[in-house]
């Protein structure tokens, strides 16, 4: 199957400050890539969806200001999550998909390694 | 919108014998597709098998398989031959409209 690197797997920063999450497409051409968040010992929960070039369509609920999501080419999308706080502490997960019909990958989406992030 | 419902929070079976997972969903999609993913505790997910909603033949993948009920919207996965290496959770998902939804999963122990 199609590989997704998701970068880096785990981080730890300070309250207030800003971390970025990378997610690769190393053989294939996302054109959407899903940011989810998933707390512990619960289900996978949607933040975002972005297609490349375009604007990230946020779910009810998820601040699009301190979730920045980056979708600038058809293999790199970023999350950055601004002023973290504690309560931002989850895991993160990306996954990623080609537009239907492309190799190998149709409607089915590859995820990421997930990146454990703590705010302390 | 997409609702996809696991009933069953925990489940254990016997190494060497067959469990089935259950899953709902509900969907106002008429072109959808339905997976079951497993996550191991390293927490990468990894897709076990897939249905596409327009197939009646149920899928199967070696020891996996599922029941595929469209007029019900049940779509449970069958696990024969349980091996040690399938402890995990395991979460259904629903795929329409460009959103991959998943289900609340249920944590699968494999007994020795």
């Amino acid at each position: 199957g199609a590989v997704v690197s998701q970068h880096p797997s785990r981080v730890i920063c300070k309250s207030g400050t800003s971390v970025k999450i990378e997610c690769r497409s190393l053989d294939f051409q996302a054109t959407t890539m899903f940011w989810y968040r998933q707390f512990p010992k619960q289900s996978l929960m949607l933040m975002a969806t972005s297609n490349e070039g375009s604007k990230a369509t946020y779910e009810q609920g998820v601040e699009k200001d301190k979730f920045l999501i980056n979708h600038a080419s058809l293999t790199l999308s970023t999350l950055t999550v601004t002023s973290a706080h504690p309560e931002d502490s989850s895991f993160y997960i990306c996954s990623a998909r080609s537009q239907p019909g492309g190799a190998g990958v149709g409607t089915e989406a590859f995820f990421g390694q997930g990146t454990r992030l703590t705010v302390v | 919108a997409q609702t996809v419902t696991q009933s069953q929070p925990e489940m254990s079976v016997q190494e060497a014998e067959t469990v089935t997972l259950s899953c709902t969903y509900d969907t106002s999609e008429s072109d959808y597709y339905l997976f079951w993913y497993k996550q191991p505790p390293s927490r990468q997910m990894i897709l076990v098998i897939r249905q596409e909603a327009y197939k009646q033949q149920n899928a199967t993948e070696n020891r996996f398989s599922v029941n595929f009920q469209k007029a019900a919207k049940s779509f449970s996965l069958k696990i024969s031959d349980s091996q040690l290496g399938d402890a995990a959770m395991y979460f259904c998902a629903s795929f329409g409209n460009e959103k991959l939804t998943f289900g609340t999963g249920t944590r699968l122990t494999i007994i020795p």
